[in-house]
């Protein structure tokens, strides 16, 4: 089983919607954890990185929040525009084993 | 300053055949890590070097494995090709190591492999 899970899949919104994706995981203790934009054949680009004892952090329209009570984080995106069709990785580094744990990605389609 | 830089970009090996691929950091990053990206596994993590020594290294067999020189450049070998090897590699840098807190990594355009 992942030990980062990402929800949904695949989501489609309009140009101007917001939306929430949804990482759920089960890595612990955890010292940090990352959202990333990959765009269709390029490397990530970091959004947002959270130590364990930050709630919030936000980047432009860009907002992931953080629950390490529920093992809960999530990224809100704001009046979103064409440009923001990418994937979106939720990344979780174990505090023990120091390795970077990827989660499958959301893929996210905004149409005009 | 430029990025991440990657070569090659795009190449193709037959089964049993070996290949390396190349990464030039971002200037004054000393930690260079590597990662593996397929539709069906996701991006994983492959090993970190940090000052010429292998920081940290994930799950995969000793086929994979990589270097880094002392002007921060790395390579990264494998060996005996086999079919679920194609993927795309990314390379990513950073000033320290790559799962510090507080400490973005840069990640390159990656070098897509198919192997046949």
């Amino acid at each position: 089983k992942n030990q980062v899970e990402q929800s949904p899949q695949s989501l489609i919104i309009l140009e101007g919607k917001n939306c929430t994706l949804q990482c759920n995981y089960t890595v612990s203790p955890f010292s940090n954890l990352r959202w990333y934009k990959q765009d269709t054949g390029r490397g990530p680009v970091s959004l947002t990185i959270m130590t364990f004892s930050e709630n919030t952090k936000s980047n432009g329209r860009y907002t992931a929040t953080l629950d390490a009570d529920t093992k809960q984080s999530s990224l809100h995106i704001t009046a979103s525009q064409l440009s923001d069709s990418a994937s979106y990785i939720c990344v979780v580094i174990g505090r023990d084993t120091d390795k970077l744990i990827f989660g499958t990605g959301t893929r996210l389609q905004v149409f005009p | 300053k430029a990025g991440v830089t990657q070569t090659p970009r795009y190449l193709i090996k037959t089964r049993g055949q070996q290949v390396t691929l190349s990464c030039s950091p971002i200037s004054g990053h000393r930690s260079v890590s590597w990662y593996q990206q397929t539709p069906g596994q996701g991006l994983q993590f492959l090993f970190e070097y940090f000052s010429e020594t292998q920081r940290n290294k994930g799950n995969f067999p000793g086929r994979f494995s990589g270097r880094q020189f002392s002007n921060s450049r790395s390579e990264m070998n494998v060996s005996t090709l086999e079919l679920g090897d194609s993927a795309l590699y990314l390379c990513a840098s950073s000033l320290a190591g790559s799962t510090a807190s507080g400490n973005t990594i840069y990640f390159g355009e990656g070098s897509w492999l198919t192997v046949v």
